[in-house]
């Protein structure tokens, strides 16, 4: 069965600080892997996916994450935060067999003082 | 295009009774996924449903339930509601698992 996991639960940073967040999956095969966010009171959204090719993935808002398929990680990156990235972020990944569902890691909150 | 969209946004009921949440996908859409966001658990996968049949099942007792209709609009119910039941449930819709839509979701409040 497919799994994620997100290192961290919250994330508190200033504003221009560069961010990481981890994601680790487990699956034994092919996977499709996102980053959603989740901004206060507003539904889901997609910031990036990655299917195959590149495994270096540019999203929307200056986001980016890369596929390491070694490690099994999808970690989302940005340079430099602004206040308005407070928000939820979800790491999820579905696998290519058929029947396999999107499965989300438990989220990290970011939370970015101005 | 319309978004997916679910209804009631809210829904106060008393422990024990029954739940229905409902979801209209994007239109072309024929999967409809359903979620539980409970506080800190993050999104936990309920049902999968596509071209009216049941595809997948996430970790959940048999009384939540549901159904996806000739138009791709779906039902989610949930039996002998439970205290723990409380929480946003989530819609999505995909085409063919390339790309998933969330609706706004369900904030469902067990008394």
């Amino acid at each position: 069965a497919q799994s994620v996991s997100q290192h961290n639960h919250h994330v508190i940073l200033s504003e221009a600080a560069s961010l990481e967040l981890g994601c680790n999956y487990s699956y034994g095969g092919t996977v499709n892997l996102f980053w959603y966010v989740q901004y206060p009171g507003q539904h889901l959204q997609l910031l990036l996916k990655y299917f195959s090719g590149d495994p270096l993935v540019k999203g929307i808002k200056g986001f980016e994450a890369e596929f390491i398929k070694s490690k099994f990680s999808f970690n989302l990156r940005k340079p430099s935060v602004q206040w308005s990235d407070t928000a939820e972020y979800f790491c999820a990944v579905k696998g290519n067999q058929a029947g396999t569902a999107l499965i989300f890691g438990k989220g990290t909150t970011l939370s970015v003082s101005s | 295009e319309a978004g997916v969209t679910q209804s009631p946004t809210h829904l106060i009921k008393t422990r024990g009774q029954q739940a229905t949440l409902r979801c209209s996908p994007i239109s072309g859409h024929t999967s409809v996924y359903w979620y539980q966001q409970a506080l800190g658990l993050g999104l936990q996968f309920l049902l999968w449903y596509d071209e009216g049949e049941e595809r997948n099942r996430g970790n959940f007792p048999p009384r939540f339930s549901g159904r996806q209709f000739p138009n791709y609009s779906s039902e989610l119910n949930v039996n002998a509601l439970e205290l723990e039941d409380s929480a946003l449930y989530l819609c999505a819709s995909s085409l063919e698992g390339l790309g998933y839509t969330f609706g706004s979701g369900t904030r469902l409040t067990v008394v």
